[in-house]
C-alpha cells in the first residue's frame, strides 16, 4: 500500500458528458474525502465518508455530482453533464495516524485533473 | 463562517532569509489549525500542525488566538522550501477549510 491513489490523473471531455474518478485510500483508513481545487485557490471541501456512510457534503456538490463508497473501501466521484465551470483538480484524501506526529491528519492522493471543453 | 485567509500569493525571498507565511483565520470555537505544503510535481502533505508544537524541516508555527493567527516561519529559508504553502482549519471531523495558498520561492 503505497498511499492515497486516484484514477485518471488527467481526463478531458467534452461540455455535456459524464465523468468518473476512482479514489482508493490507504487500506486501514476508515474515512475518505473528496475535495476540488481550481486554479489559483485552495481546496475546497466537498464530501466525506466513514466506512460506506456519507457523512457530510458541501453546497459546492450539486445535484450533478454523486460519490459513492459502497463497500467502504474505494469511492467513486461521478459527474453527470459537465459544464467548463468544472473544469478542476479533484483531491481524494484519507484519514489516518500520522507517521510525522501520530496524530490523526489528512493523507492526499495525487489529485485527478478534469479539462471540460 | 470559518474562514482562512493567506494575504500573500507570492512570497519571494533569497537563500537564508527569514522566512514568515502570514495565515490569518476566523472561527468561532477552538480551532485546530495544519499547514500543508505541496512541492513541484509532488502531492499535498502535511507539513505540521499546531497542536504537536513541532518543528518540521526548520519550520515553525504558533496561534495566537488574540490575533486570530497561525503565521509559518523560518529562520533562514533553503532553496528546496520553494513550494506552495497551504494553511487549513479542521471544522470537524476533518472537513478542512484550506486558504488560497502561498507561493514561496527562495532564490539562490
Amino acid at each position: 500500500d503505497t498511499g492515497v491513489s486516484q484514477d485518471p490523473r488527467h481526463k478531458i471531455t467534452k461540455r455535456g458528458q459524464n465523468v468518473t474518478f476512482r479514489c482508493d485510500p490507504i487500506s486501514e483508513h476508515n474515512r475518505l474525502y473528496w475535495y476540488r481545487q481550481t486554479l489559483g485557490q485552495g481546496p475546497e471541501f466537498l464530501t466525506y465518508f466513514q466506512n460506506e456512510a456519507q457523512l457530510e457534503k458541501s453546497r459546492l456538490l450539486s445535484d450533478r455530482f454523486s460519490a459513492e463508497r459502497p463497500k467502504g473501501s474505494f469511492s467513486t466521484l461521478e459527474i453527470q453533464r459537465t459544464e467548463q465551470g468544472d473544469s478542476a483538480m479533484y483531491l481524494c484524501a484519507s484519514n489516518g495516524l500520522s507517521r510525522l506526529s501520530g496524530a490523526n491528519v489528512l493523507t492526499f492522493g495525487a489529485g485527478s485533473r478534469l479539462t471540460v471543453l | 463562517a470559518q474562514r482562512v485567509t493567506q494575504p500573500e500569493k507570492l512570497l519571494s525571498v533569497f537563500k537564508g532569509a527569514p522566512v514568515e507565511l502570514k495565515c490569518n483565520y476566523s472561527y468561532s470555537g477552538s480551532p485546530e489549525l495544519f499547514w500543508y505544503v505541496q512541492y513541484s510535481r509532488q502531492r499535498l502533505q502535511l507539513l505540521l500542525r499546531h497542536i504537536s508544537r513541532e518543528s518540521i524541516k526548520g519550520f515553525t508555527a504558533d496561534l495566537n488566538k488574540g490575533e486570530t493567527s497561525f503565521h509559518l516561519k523560518k529562520p533562514f529559508a533553503q532553496e528546496e522550501d520553494s513550494a506552495m504553502y497551504y494553511c487549513a482549519l479542521n471544522n470537524a471531523g476533518n472537513m478542512l477549510t484550506f486558504g488560497g495558498g502561498t507561493r514561496l520561492m527562495v532564490k539562490p
